[in-house]
């Protein structure tokens, strides 16, 4: 049983598109975390939420504590976007979804 | 500033013997985590470190994986007798504090056992 179930796994996308990736979770959590690891390896933060809603230029961020359930939106999605994006979960330790593969093709 | 540093960044080593990994956290950073990604896989939580408090060994896989951190500053994790399945790139984060805080992370080793 996974603790964070990410959808889709894999997306493909023309440039441009309005993109949507979930998130949900079943244990108990302090904070949600959406990473991004691009092809190369490195691993970076995009949004730390605990409710509510969150907004970084192209990007924005969702969570539903009731619902157990976030989401992460790209407007306007452009190729230098793809990469795999990662839900994590924690109190403590983290437990991690298995990864959203995106590629926005031009 | 400087971020997460992790050394080597590359490690080929025999099936059998034993690794040391290095990660130097950002200073100031309370928090330090290790986690594994072995290819074409998510990543797995290894063990957290927060301040003084006893670790949280739970994702540890076996007990010839064990890890240490010197008060709030460098950690090490050790592989001893190696097998082929601990090949993985293993990566470290700190933070400033729980969950709650962004973490940052460093670029990994990529270990490989041959």
């Amino acid at each position: 049983k996974n603790e964070v179930e990410q959808s889709p796994q894999n997306l493909t996308a023309q440039e441009g598109e309005f993109i949507t990736i979930n998130c949900s979770y079943s244990v108990g959590i302090s904070a949600l975390h959406w990473l991004q690891q691009h092809p190369g390896g490195g691993i970076v933060s995009l949004f730390m939420l605990s409710s509510g809603k969150k907004k970084h230029g192209r990007l924005i961020a969702t969570i539903n504590i009731q619902e157990k359930h976030s989401s992460l939106h790209i407007t306007a999605s452009h190729p230098r976007d793809s990469a795999v994006y990662i839900c994590a979960v924690g109190v403590g330790q983290f437990y991690f979804g298995t990864g959203t593969s995106l590629t926005v093709i031009p | 500033g400087a971020g997460v540093s992790q050394s080597p960044s590359n490690k080929v080593t025999e099936k059998g013997k034993d690794v040391e990994l290095r990660c130097d956290p950002i200073s100031g950073h309370t928090a330090l985590y290790w986690y594994r990604q072995r290819l074409g896989q998510g990543l797995e939580f290894l063990i957290y470190f927060q301040g003084n408090s006893a670790p949280d060994k739970s994702g540890l896989p076996s007990d010839r994986f064990s890890a240490e951190r010197t008060g709030e500053s460098v950690s090490t994790l050790t592989i001893q007798r190696t097998q082929q399945e601990d090949s993985a790139v293993y990566l470290c984060a700190s933070s400033l504090g729980n969950s709650n805080q962004p973490q940052h992370f460093g670029d990994g080793t990529r270990l490989s056992i041959l």
